[in-house]
């Protein structure tokens, strides 16, 4: 397909395990952002990529989350030893540029036990 | 730092009436503003954006405009229809800092025939 495409869709764990997040963008976009969006919340932005690097990964909620981009393509996040309040949607969104609209991707949900 | 602030939902409404959904934004410089809708079952897509004051952004029948003075950039809609049903997100990037993207915890829009 021609969108942004996240995988899985849905994910439930059990605490303290590991869980890999992975994000196609569409072709060609050079950015790429990672939200979060709990339940009843607003989303909130994670990190971003132009490229392959992230200028900036203060919004990484601790350091059990981690986030690379290979390629200039496909993106993955990670949680180590996950914890209930990790359980949210992530969603992934891409640009041509970083100053251009967005396009988002259907998110996983992430449910921690 | 940059904020955005929308009005709580969820807000229901008849068909064919006037919608308004108020958003206000704290940011340094001239950040640009976007609106995002998040139709049921479905990803965020963009709605609408304006990058400057008193640009005024529009698409299916939307408007939003960039008013710097009253720092908003409140969504109207002169007549809703049922298949206008979602949630809303206004956001912004930051001036010269597009690594991050602010947005409001959105607005649950409910139109009833």
């Amino acid at each position: 397909g021609a969108g942004v495409s996240q995988s899985p869709s849905n994910k439930v764990t059990e605490k303290g395990k590991d869980v890999e997040l992975r994000c196609d963008p569409i072709s060609g976009h050079t950015a790429l952002y990672w939200y979060r969006q709990s339940l009843g919340q607003g989303l909130e932005f994670l990190i971003y990529f132009q490229g392959n690097s992230a200028p900036d990964k203060s919004g990484l909620p601790s350091d059990r989350f981690s986030a690379e981009r290979t390629g200039g393509s496909v993106s993955t996040l990670t949680i180590q030893r996950t914890q209930q309040e990790d359980s949210a949607v992530y969603l992934c969104a891409s640009s041509l540029d970083k100053d251009q609209p967005q396009h988002f991707g259907d998110g996983t949900r992430l449910s921690i036990l | 730092g940059d904020s955005v602030t929308q009005m709580e939902g969820p807000v229901t409404l008849s068909e064919e009436a006037f919608l308004t959904i108020n958003c206000t934004y704290t940011a340094t410089g001239y950040p640009s503003l976007f609106w995002y809708v998040q139709y049921p079952g479905e990803g965020l897509q963009l709605l609408l954006k304006a990058t400057k004051a008193d640009d005024k952004g529009s698409n299916k029948g939307f408007e939003a405009t960039y008013r710097k003075e009253t720092t908003s950039f409140h969504l109207e809609k002169g007549s809703v229809q049922v298949s206008d049903s979602a949630v809303y997100f206004c956001a912004l990037s930051g001036y010269g800092n597009f690594n991050k993207f602010y947005f409001g915890s959105g607005t649950k829009l409910n139109v009833k025939p």
